[in-house]
């Protein structure tokens, strides 16, 4: 079963790309990573999920190391809206999600 | 995307009352429903796993019988939190999934405050 590291907090610039890592060392090789975002007081909103191939949707793009020990978000043009808490988690032996601390991203204007 | 509907949105109750929280999938058949727990600037905690027709499985340190949950049907699970106290007070959410590894959809969340 993943468990997740992600840095607290990050900041970036409104219009710039918004890069968020996660290391997932513990991983399967049968576990997907997803990653999800949290604006405040509201339920968690699927971003991204991904095996082993870098994704792409509407979204952002989820890029995934060759050993699968970490992957990064990408946003590739943050706005205000996207302000959240992003986690990075995967799914354990019985299909549950198990939610990290996640990082606390702030787009700056 | 799926759509998973969760009322109400905010509850106020006294200490010692109970109160039920409905969890939704609007436009699809969900066998399996997570209830999770959240409090202020802290993370999402996994509190059960709802299955339809089956006892939900608890995780550990979460009583039972304090927070009752019934799946009685493909598209509705619920949670009851019985004789509420104010520790209670938290953000209660829920989320269902198309099917096993499956990503989850999430409701938009339950803000209990128990006075």
């Amino acid at each position: 079963d993943a468990k997740t590291t992600q840095p607290p907090s990050m900041d970036c610039a409104e219009g710039r790309a918004a890069n968020l890592p996660c290391n997932h060392s513990t991983i399967s090789g049968n576990e997907y990573v997803y990653w999800y975002r949290q604006i405040h007081s509201q339920g968690p909103q699927y971003i991204i999920h991904g095996l082993k191939n870098n994704e792409t949707n509407e979204m952002a793009s989820l890029i995934i190391t060759e050993d699968r020990k970490s992957s990064t978000l990408i946003l590739p043009h943050a706005t205000l809206r996207d302000t959240a808490v992003y986690y990075c988690t995967g799914m354990d032996s019985s299909y549950k999600l198990i939610f990290g601390s996640g990082t606390r991203l702030l787009v700056r204007p | 995307g799926a759509v998973v509907s969760q009322h109400p949105s905010w509850v106020i109750c006294k200490s010692g009352t109970s109160v039920k929280i409905e969890c939704r999938s609007l436009d699809f058949q969900a066998t399996t429903m997570f209830w999770y727990r959240q409090f202020p600037k802290q993370s999402l905690m996994l509190m059960a796993t709802s299955n339809e027709g089956s006892k939900a499985t608890y995780e550990q340190g979460v009583e039972k019988d304090k927070f009752l949950i019934n799946h009685a049907s493909l598209t509705l699970s619920t949670l009851t939190v019985t004789s509420a106290h104010p520790e209670d007070s938290s953000f209660y959410i829920c989320s269902a999934s198309l099917g096993t590894n499956e990503k989850l959809f999430f409701g938009s969340g339950t803000q209990l405050s128990v006075l």
